[in-house]
């Protein structure tokens, strides 16, 4: 069964430099989520995207920026990076309602140094 | 406010044992429940969730989780635990209104299994 394609899976970064981080959902499934998981931690919600409309807007630094294009496949573009934004970033994508399930792709490790 | 706890950070079970892996909940109403489990560096995968109905959820890989809501708990257990079961849990929380349901992580369960 098809998944969640993220690219790129690594990405290195220098401080204050902008990164793209791409993700393309499941076939057919209409929502898409970013989240952001620290070292240790648990994923936190960045931002979602309904139909390409903005839906939820979580802990997403104003740095960032989101959008979901025509063909559904979503972007996360991140200026001035800082080392903190070191993290894994997962995008997820869940069907038409009424499920709600989401199903998660590989992630996108970046480290900025 | 939507939380998980995860009361247990790291378990350790031996090889055959049975599992129960323990998730509580904060939430005006019935939420949407899910377990995920994360390999290192890997992705997050769904190992099974509840909505309504049934309490009782199965779920893939011999998993199973049982919705109680008097105590806002969605515990998970295997009977048997298998070597390839080491990885780091995740129980989390949707929201059924709202509309787009993001899910609210608990802090992890990172399980450990002995041969």
């Amino acid at each position: 069964a098809a998944g969640v394609i993220q690219s790129p899976r690594h990405l290195i970064k220098e401080k204050r430099e902008t990164a793209t981080l791409k993700c393309y959902p499941i076939p057919r499934h209409d929502t898409v989520y970013w989240y952001q998981q620290g070292p240790g931690q648990d994923p936190q919600f960045l931002i979602s995207f309904y139909e390409k409309m903005q839906s939820d807007k979580g802990s997403i630094p104003d740095r960032f920026s989101a959008q979901q294009f025509s063909d559904y496949h979503s972007e996360l573009n991140m200026s001035s990076l800082e080392l903190g934004d070191s993290a894994l970033y997962f995008c997820a994508s869940s069907p038409p309602r009424p499920t709600y399930e989401q199903y998660f792709g590989p992630g996108t490790r970046l480290t900025v140094t | 406010a939507q939380s998980v706890t995860q009361p247990d950070i790291h378990i350790t079970v031996s090889e055959g044992a049975s599992l129960e892996l323990r998730c509580n909940y904060s939430y005006g109403a019935t939420p949407y429940l899910f377990w995920y489990v994360q390999s290192p560096g890997q992705g997050l995968q769904l190992l099974l969730k509840y909505f309504s109905g049934d309490t009782l959820v199965q779920g893939i890989k011999g998993f199973e989780a049982e919705f109680k809501r008097s105590q806002s708990s969605f515990n998970l257990r295997k009977p048997s635990v298998h070597w390839s079961d080491a990885a780091e849990y995740f129980c989390a929380v949707g929201s059924p209104s709202g509309g787009y349901n993001k899910l609210i992580f608990g802090a992890g369960t990172r399980l450990a299994v002995h041969p």
